[in-house]
């Protein structure tokens, strides 16, 4: 079936600094990739949306600066938290979605940051 | 507009049936799915059903849809204590960019 690999699992930073986290397809070529984020006992917001070779498309409220997304190739897309404060401390997870028999969503295992 | 709801808490015990309930306002849902999220984990797809569909049916699962009133269901039978963990529904609509719209999730708590 269709794999979703999300690294790091888990990062701590320092204030200030950036942070990238990295989404990859394993097994099938994702024309689109869907980052969202997610606050203790709360649902998915989704960030943003990004197409193979064409730039993000984010979500209202969602400071594109901050987020830095890359979709460079059909089988990575990167989520860069630029210049990290405390308040970006969260889950972040990434979501794939393919073609043919890879149409469905398949989520990436989520990156735990937190910003000290 | 999207507006996905369902309620917060269900606590079941081992070997009962679990329902976990999803409301929608967009009638335009083409897909609507059930992911199960283990705590610290990414989301697990459980199943999903065309907004043509009435019910599915997949092992322990079983998803009823009722279109006209925008419910949708999904019913565990057996339910494991394995199976504690927040269960969200989530829509796609037909023009929405591909979005998935997430429901508030359900946090199932099997006792033994």
């Amino acid at each position: 079936g269709a794999v979703v690999s999300q690294h790091p699992s888990r990062v701590i930073c320092k204030s200030g600094t950036s942070v990238k986290i990295e989404c990859r397809s394993l097994d099938f070529q994702a024309t689109t990739m869907f980052w969202y984020r997610q606050f203790p006992k709360q649902s998915l917001m989704l960030m943003a949306t990004s197409n193979e070779g064409s730039k993000a498309t984010y979500e209202q409220g969602v400071e594109k600066d901050k987020f830095l997304i890359n979709h460079a190739s059909l089988t990575l897309s990167t989520l860069t938290v630029t210049s990290a404060h405390p308040e970006d401390s969260s889950f972040y997870i990434c979501s794939a979605r393919g073609g043919g028999i890879y149409y469905g969503y398949t989520f990436g295992s989520g990156t735990r940051l937190t910003v000290v | 507009g999207e507006d996905v709801e369902q309620s917060l808490f269900l606590s079941v015990r081992e070997g009962d049936s679990s329902v976990i309930n999803c409301t929608y306002t967009d009638s335009s849902s083409t897909y609507l799915y059930w992911y199960k999220q283990e705590p610290g984990a990414g989301l697990q797809l459980l199943t999903y059903i065309f907004s043509n569909m009435d019910m599915k049916q997949d092992q322990r699962l079983t998803v009823l849809l009722n279109k006209k009133d925008k419910h949708l269901s999904l019913r565990i039978a057996d339910t494991q204590t394995g199976d504690s963990a927040i269960y969200f529904c989530a829509e796609s609509v037909t023009g929405g960019g591909n979005k998935l719209t997430f429901g508030t999730g359900t946090q199932l708590k099997v006792e033994l």
